[in-house]
């Protein structure tokens, strides 16, 4: 595709259950980024995947928190036993090359998650 | 610093004004440095960016300055335009990009 994109757009589920985040980057791109931004702040590291191996998850959370990308190119954010301050809008980049520089980072409009 | 939560800076200016956005940053080895918009309900958009061993760089309608000696960066808008009117974030790092809390720019027609 033309840009990133990422499914679903928005996402509501309940306190407890699992979800999962997907994100297609640009054809070609090799570097892989989740972000989490909350209203009114800036966006937030999470992980970065160079090719199929998490290259830096020290963003992550917790242990409720995994993101794989198995053949290289999409990539699933998997949240499990969501609380309500998981709600937020999951971002993902994707890169040339990673950063820096060239590496310029293409974000997707992000996934809105909110847990009840 | 980081997120200051809700309540962002706003700067509001009018239409054809130059408007200055600034930015300090917390990571005196950070080697990068990227100026990100980013409009309601989208993901932040590149703007410029700037390497560590520079200290002014322009674009089209826009010019960063880095000062590293008080660790602080700042975005030049000229002729500020209505499309301007977003949220602007400062990064700063290498592979894993730290983002700043951000500044409201409001565009007065």
């Amino acid at each position: 595709g033309a840009g990133v994109s990422q499914t679903p757009s928005n996402k509501v589920t309940e306190k407890g259950k699992y979800v999962e985040l997907r994100c297609d980057p640009i054809s070609g791109h090799t570097a892989l980024y989740w972000y989490r931004q909350s209203l009114g702040q800036g966006p937030e590291f999470l992980i970065y995947f160079q090719g199929t191996g998490a290259a830096d998850d020290s963003g992550l959370p917790n242990d409720r928190f995994f993101a794989v990308r198995p053949e290289g190119s999409v990539s699933t954010l998997k949240i499990q036993r969501t609380e309500r301050g998981d709600s937020a809008v999951y971002l993902c980049a994707s890169s040339l090359t990673g950063m820096p520089p060239g590496g310029e980072l293409f974000f997707g409009e992000g996934s809105r998650l909110t847990v009840l | 610093g980081e997120s200051v939560g809700l309540h962002l800076p706003t700067l509001s200016v009018q239409e054809g004004d130059n408007s200055i956005i600034n930015c300090a940053y917390s990571n005196s080895a950070s080697d990068y440095f990227i100026w990100y918009k980013q409009e309601s309900g989208k993901g932040p958009q590149f703007i410029i960016d700037i390497r560590s061993n520079m200290d002014k760089r322009q674009g089209q309608r826009v010019t960063v300055l880095l000062n590293k000696t008080v660790k602080h960066l700042s975005l030049q808008i000229a002729a500020t335009q209505p499309g301007d009117s977003a949220v602007y974030f400062c990064a700063e790092g290498g592979n894993k990009l730290v983002f700043g809390a951000g500044t409201i720019l409001r565009v007065k027609s």
